[in-house]
Parts: C-alpha cells; sequence; structure tokens
C-alpha cells in the first residue's frame, strides 16, 4: 500500500496568513493526488485534484502543487471559514490512501 | 444537483451484521463508480471499499475483505454496503462517494451514518 504522510497535523495561524500543507507519498504517484477540506462534523468536501487543479466552486485561494512523491497545498490568505481539517489522498493504486490530516485553526 | 443519503446505521454487537444504503439522486447513478470511506471517531479518513459503475469489479481494504461486501442496484440508484462479523474496530462514520469522471476522485460525499459496535 501506499503510504501518504501529511505534515504538520495541526497549525494555528492569522487571519490573512499564508499556510503550507505538505504531504510525501512512499513511492511514486505522479500527479495522481487530491486534496480534501472536512469541517467540524461535517462530509469531506474535495477541492484540489490531479495535485493541482481547482475544483468548480472552490475559492482561488486554494492551491496545490506537485509531482512524484512530493506534494504542497497553499491558502494564500488564511479565512475565518478555513478552519478544517485537510486530507490528501493518492489515487495512482488501490487502496486509496489519505495523509492523516492536518488541523488548521486561527490564532 | 447530486445528493448522497446514507441510513443504516445503528449500534451492534461484536460479530453482528449491518447493511447500509446509499440513496443517490442528481446524476446518472448508473454512470459512476462509487465508494465508502469511513472516519473512527477522532480519526482520519479511511477507504473501505468501491464498486465500478456496472458492478462488474468490487474493490476492498484489507482490514474489511471477506466481511464486508458493497453492491449496488442501478435501478435504485441505491449503493449498499453489507457488514458482517463486526469488530469494535469498525465503529465509526461511514461515508458514501461518488466518483468523478476519473472514478477514484471523491468528488461527492453523503453526509455520513454512525455505525457502533459495543455489546
Amino acid at each position: 500500500d501506499i503510504q501518504m504522510t501529511q505534515s504538520p497535523s495541526s497549525l494555528s495561524a492569522s487571519v490573512g496568513d499564508r499556510v503550507t500543507i505538505t504531504c510525501q507519498a512512499s513511492q511514486d504517484i505522479s500527479n495522481y493526488l487530491n486534496w480534501y477540506q472536512q469541517k467540524p462534523g461535517k462530509a469531506p468536501n474535495l477541492l484540489i485534484y490531479d495535485a493541482s487543479n481547482l475544483e468548480t466552486g472552490v475559492p482561488s485561494r486554494f492551491s496545490g502543487s506537485g509531482s512524484g512523491t512530493d506534494f504542497t497545498f497553499t491558502i494564500s490568505s488564511l479565512q475565518p471559514e478555513d478552519v478544517a481539517t485537510y486530507y490528501c489522498q493518492q489515487y495512482d493504486n488501490l487502496p486509496l490512501t489519505f495523509g492523516g490530516g492536518t488541523k488548521v485553526e486561527i490564532k | 444537483q447530486v445528493q448522497l443519503v446514507e441510513s443504516g446505521g445503528g449500534v451492534v454487537q461484536p460479530g453482528g451484521s449491518l447493511r447500509l444504503s446509499c440513496a443517490a439522486s442528481g446524476f446518472t447513478f448508473s454512470n459512476y463508480g462509487m465508494h465508502w470511506v469511513r472516519q473512527a471517531p477522532g480519526k482520519g479518513l479511511e477507504w473501505v471499499a468501491f464498486v465500478r459503475y456496472d458492478g462488474s469489479n468490487k474493490y476492498y481494504a484489507d482490514s474489511v475483505k471477506g466481511r464486508f461486501t458493497i453492491s449496488r442496484d442501478n435501478y435504485r440508484n441505491t449503493l449498499y454496503l453489507q457488514m458482517s462479523s463486526l469488530r469494535a474496530e469498525d465503529t465509526a462514520v461511514y461515508y458514501c462517494a461518488k466518483g468523478a469522471q476519473q472514478q477514484l476522485i471523491l468528488a461527492y460525499w453523503g453526509q455520513g451514518t454512525l455505525v457502533t459496535v459495543s455489546s
């Protein structure tokens, strides 16, 4: 199985800050990497697919980059409504696997 | 708009069985692969199973293989997860999710249904 290592596990930042989350795959997954946002008590929501493509309707302050084994997710200007846990997920191979999540809070 | 509504969760004793359902609407159900993903209380996401658009192929996480069965009824627009030999570690919120055109991208999720395995 492909292991996804996400860091940090949590972070606290101020409104307007730039926030960066990293995700590392245990083997080359090309660009088969998605990012999801899960707000407290809610289902996950797809934000970015294929490492860098923004899902329709997702604000442009969210972005993703990377390929191979190393990926980055960025919120360019953190907003109060971005408080959530963010997960990366690979789909190069079944079983689909997720990173452990990054909990983002407002300082 | 896409809607996925799970049902069938509840409390079950270890070793027991339960069947979850996911009613789909707002899209042509028979054209898309479907998944089950679970989340134990306070934990991260774990993929459980996937079925192709026509039910021809099914895939499972090792943790549930031989105990869980994913199926679908394309006439009733409903996805199922039959769970048997349940264990305490199966306690989780179970989400159904619709695949995108690339069916391993989880494009839409239901609100989830809680399964608690406890004596």
